[in-house]
């Protein structure tokens, strides 16, 4: 397997533009985490699926942000409008268990910026 | 979730051995003990995991006294490219993988 793929790897956006980030998690894999790091805030958990439902998503900061698994192999990410402050680095991860103990594996990442 | 304190920063030198511990005072009986590392511009990478005593792989040795309280992640003999974040994690009751501030490590030549 080719592990999470995020894409794309870099997004540079004007403030108020939409952004879509994507995510294919490794097959097999029944839960699926979206991160958000920053120097300030660190990681920061966003929303975790399990087996394409929504579990929590109390760390999404805002309305703005939402995001959705239609099957099992794909999850975007989107941000309606975007603000200077979303600039980050979004990480997308998969793991065949959830909790602490699961050893979960991430994407690339894709950084944000929007100017 | 168990609450984890790991310090903030440490350096070191290439050669040397590197201890990095982690304390879990809450821990549950059931619970591991669960690292992960993380390199400049990349994600978080699970290196090691355990329950009690020691556990040993390719990357790191895990030490666990017999109380759980704490852990030491032991990195032996570091080189520049083990430069990272290393996080501790612990504790189970829920789905959610929660990453606290890590350990940010610098090794210098």
């Amino acid at each position: 397997d080719a592990g999470v793929i995020q894409s794309p790897r870099h997004e540079v956006t004007e403030m108020g533009q939409e952004v879509t980030l994507r995510c294919k998690p490794i097959s097999g894999h029944d839960y699926l985490f979206w991160y958000r790091q920053t120097m300030m805030r660190g990681l920061e958990l966003l929303i975790y699926f399990n087996n394409n439902v929504p579990i929590d998503d109390s760390g999404m900061p805002e309305d703005r942000f939402s995001a959705k698994m239609p099957n099992a192999s794909f999850s975007t990410l989107k941000i309606q409008p975007s603000e200077p402050r979303d600039s980050a680095v979004y990480f997308c991860a998969s793991s065949t268990w959830g909790g602490q103990e699961a050893e979960a594996f991430f994407g690339q990442g894709t950084r944000l910026t929007v100017v | 979730l168990a609450k984890t304190t790991q310090p903030i920063s440490m350096d070191s030198y290439e050669g040397q051995e590197v201890n990095i511990t982690c304390s879990h005072n809450n821990i549950a009986t059931n619970d591991y003990i669960t690292w992960y590392q993380q390199f400049p511009s990349q994600g978080p990478r699970f290196i090691i995991q355990g329950y009690k005593t020691k556990v040993t792989n390719e990357v790191a040795s895990l030490f666990i006294p017999a109380d759980r309280k704490s852990s030491t992640l032991s990195l032996p003999r570091v080189s520049l490219s083990d430069t990272a974040v290393y996080y501790c994690l612990v504790g189970e009751g829920t789905d959610k993988l929660i990453f606290g501030t890590g350990t940010r490590l610098q090794v210098f030549p």
